[in-house]
């Protein structure tokens, strides 16, 4: 295992329709966490799992937007009826309870 | 609300001249200061963190300081491939997930 990997890297899609993206963490780490970045911005945190349950959500993860972490092993990360302003970098990263966050290389989403 | 803010926005160096990025945050009880490497297209890449006033750490060419307000990334002689976006980010003392707040970047162009 050679650290966080993310799929797919790129996805263009339509207005309205729904994508779902996936994480494989480092193996052995416990968390997980979801973030957005858009252009010439940092990355902004949208939620994270320890195992398997879902501990917080930003108020930027509306009601389009869900995750899931089923075993405490990958997760999903789900927009519906996407919008244009979903248009970003979805980073995910793992680490272990108390350590410092490894991320992905991300999914650049476009919705057009 | 924990803010952090990174300046400059955008730095551009010729090779081998050194300078200072700088990140200045306002958190409550922060339990870390991260500095992460961005190279277009990928996830953040760590680099160091920082968890009291004082304390410093160096690899390579890069040097992050700490003080009670601010943190700095101190880069040495750069080079061409030192290119990229660096963040900053805080861990703070309330936050029992890890969570990490991100500036916005400093954009470093390094030119031979």
């Amino acid at each position: 295992d050679t650290g966080v990997s993310q799929d797919p890297r790129h996805k263009i899609t339509k207005r309205g329709q729904n994508v779902t993206f996936r994480c494989d963490p480092i193996s052995e780490h416990n968390r997980l966490y979801w973030y957005r970045q858009t252009l010439g911005q940092g990355p902004e945190f949208l939620t994270y799992f320890q195992n398997e349950a879902q501990l917080e959500k930003s108020r930027l993860l509306s009601d389009r937007f869900s995750a899931e972490r089923p075993k405490g092993s990958f997760s999903t990360l789900e927009i519906q009826r996407t919008e244009q302003g979903d248009s970003a970098m979805y980073l995910c990263a793992s680490s272990f309870s108390n350590g410092q966050l490894f991320f992905g290389s991300g999914t650049q989403l476009s919705v057009l | 609300e924990d803010q952090v803010t990174q300046s400059p926005e955008a730095l551009r160096l010729q090779e081998g001249e050194s300078s200072s990025l700088n990140c200045s945050y306002t958190v409550s009880g922060l339990r870390g200061l991260f500095w992460y490497r961005q190279d277009p297209g990928k996830g953040p890449e760590f680099l160091f963190t920082l968890y009291s006033a004082g304390e410093e750490k160096e690899k390579e060419r890069l040097k992050a300081t700490l003080t009670k307000k601010e943190s700095f990334l101190h880069i040495t002689a750069p080079k061409p491939e030192d290119s990229a976006t660096y963040l900053c980010a805080v861990q703070v003392g309330n936050n029992a997930g890890n969570m990490l707040t991100f500036g916005g970047g400093t954009r470093l162009m390094v030119k031979p």
